[in-house]
């Protein structure tokens, strides 16, 4: 694909459940980002991938959160034990690297907890 | 640690009016600063570069190293440009970027 993909666009889960959300960024980025947005409000950066160094989890709002990257491939968010406070657009985006590429963001998936 | 603050959440201006939407930053080495724009059910685009120097659908923004700022300007405000913009910093080399909380322009026609 030509873009970032995230899926599913759109999740509804039961609070207390795990869910999982999947990001394929643009082939050949080393660097991969996971961010939250919440109705109405800014960007919440949560962790970001930089090839093979150790990822920079200094976002993860609490330990229910979690990502992996495979290699400088698809990553996957989990959020485990949902919260209604979860709800929100989770945006991944990805650049070549160095700082002045451009970071290409996905459509986000729309993550709602009743 | 690098910090980015947009102090507006939301900016309201007439149609034709001049817009100054404010970015201030933090980093102890020389910055690379971005603004990225989220129109209505679109993604997050990157708009303009400092490095770039360039124009981008009129909007433009100067570096200010002595007031750590970057703030995007548009003489003359329209409706099309109704969108949340976020500004971002990055350190040179595979640094991470950092975006701003981002402002919500409304023009009101």
């Amino acid at each position: 694909g030509a873009g970032v993909s995230q899926s599913p666009s759109n999740k509804v889960t039961e609070k207390g459940k795990d869910v999982e959300l999947r990001c394929d960024p643009i082939s050949g980025h080393t660097a991969l980002y996971w961010y939250r947005q919440r109705l109405g409000q800014g960007l919440e950066f949560l962790i970001y991938f930089q090839g093979n160094s150790a990822p920079d989890k200094s976002g993860l709002p609490s330990d229910r959160f979690s990502a992996e990257r495979t290699g400088e491939s698809v990553s996957t968010l989990t959020i485990q034990r949902t919260q209604q406070e979860d709800s929100a657009v989770y945006l991944c985006a990805s650049s070549s690297g160095p700082s002045t590429a451009e970071a290409f963001f996905g459509q986000g998936t729309r993550l709602t907890v009743v | 640690a690098q910090r980015v603050t947009q102090p507006e959440k939301l900016l309201s201006v007439f149609k034709g009016a001049p817009v100054e939407l404010k970015c201030n930053y933090s980093y102890s080495g020389s910055p690379e600063l971005f603004w990225y724009v989220q129109y209505s059910r679109q993604r997050l685009q990157l708009l303009l570069r400092h490095i770039s120097r360039e124009s981008i659908k009129g909007f433009t923004a100067d570096l200010n190293k002595g007031e750590t700022s970057f703030h995007l300007k548009k003489p003359f405000a329209q409706e099309e440009d109704s969108a949340m913009y976020y500004c971002a910093l990055s350190g040179r080399g595979y640094q991470k970027v950092t975006f701003g909380t981002g402002t919500k322009l409304q023009v009101i026609p």
